[in-house]
């Protein structure tokens, strides 16, 4: 496809189930962005990567988050025991290097509904 | 310390007039790069504009316009010539060269009247 793609768009699911959210860079980027928005706020940095490895994972809350990208081309977003305050759109971007002068594309987001 | 401030929750102005949305950010990287993003209803985000920290010129986009003011550390949007199209919220984003993430700011609300 020509844009990033996350799936699913929505996302329900119960307090203290586990959810994988996927999100299909554009081809040929090397750089993969996961952020956290929440209603009314700026999108929150969770983890970046450089190809497969974690570059920085420093925006993770806590080890309920973690997210893989083993091919260097999709990535997952993986929560487990989800919490009420998980509630958010989670954000994939990605751009063609991790320079500070490239900007990044994103995908429609995963809207995940804790209840 | 907040790396990128906007000011403005919500703007206002009539179709077919500029509007200017207001950016400042905090960094002590001396390299560093500014980007604008609008968020329509729909949710993604869709990139706008890029202005270099050693970018001698400020960047123009067709209908934007980065205000690029280093001593102050400001990097004002301006749009001309709104359209109904432009309703949306706009967000303001900086990379530093040594950093990895972009940090955002909490958006304007741009609506545009007919």
């Amino acid at each position: 496809g020509a844009g990033v793609s996350q799936t699913p768009s929505n996302k329900v699911t119960e307090k203290g189930k586990y959810v994988e959210l996927r999100c299909d860079p554009i081809s040929g980027h090397t750089a993969l962005y996961w952020y956290r928005q929440s209603l009314g706020q700026g999108p929150e940095f969770l983890i970046y990567f450089q190809g497969t490895g974690a570059a920085d994972d420093s925006g993770l809350p806590n080890d309920r988050f973690f997210a893989v990208r083993p091919e260097g081309s999709v990535s997952t977003l993986k929560i487990q025991r989800t919490e009420r305050g998980d509630s958010a759109v989670y954000l994939c971007a990605s751009s063609s290097t991790g320079g500070g002068g490239t900007e990044a594309f994103f995908g429609q987001g995963t809207r995940l509904t804790v209840v | 310390a907040q790396k990128i401030t906007q000011t403005q929750p919500g703007m206002f102005v009539q179709e077919k007039e500029a509007v200017t949305l207001d950016c400042t950010y905090d960094t002590s990287d001396p390299s560093y790069g500014l980007f604008w993003y609008k968020q329509p209803s729909s949710g993604e985000m869709i990139f706008l504009i890029y202005q270099g920290s050693y970018d001698q010129q400020n960047a123009t986009e067709g209908r934007y316009s980065l205000n690029f003011q280093k001593a102050r550390k400001s990097a004002n949007l301006v749009i001309s010539a709104s359209q109904l199209g432009d309703s949306a919220m706009y967000f303001c984003a900086m990379r530093e060269n040594t950093g990895n993430q972009f940090y955002f700011g909490t958006g304007t609300s741009l609506t545009v009247i007919p």
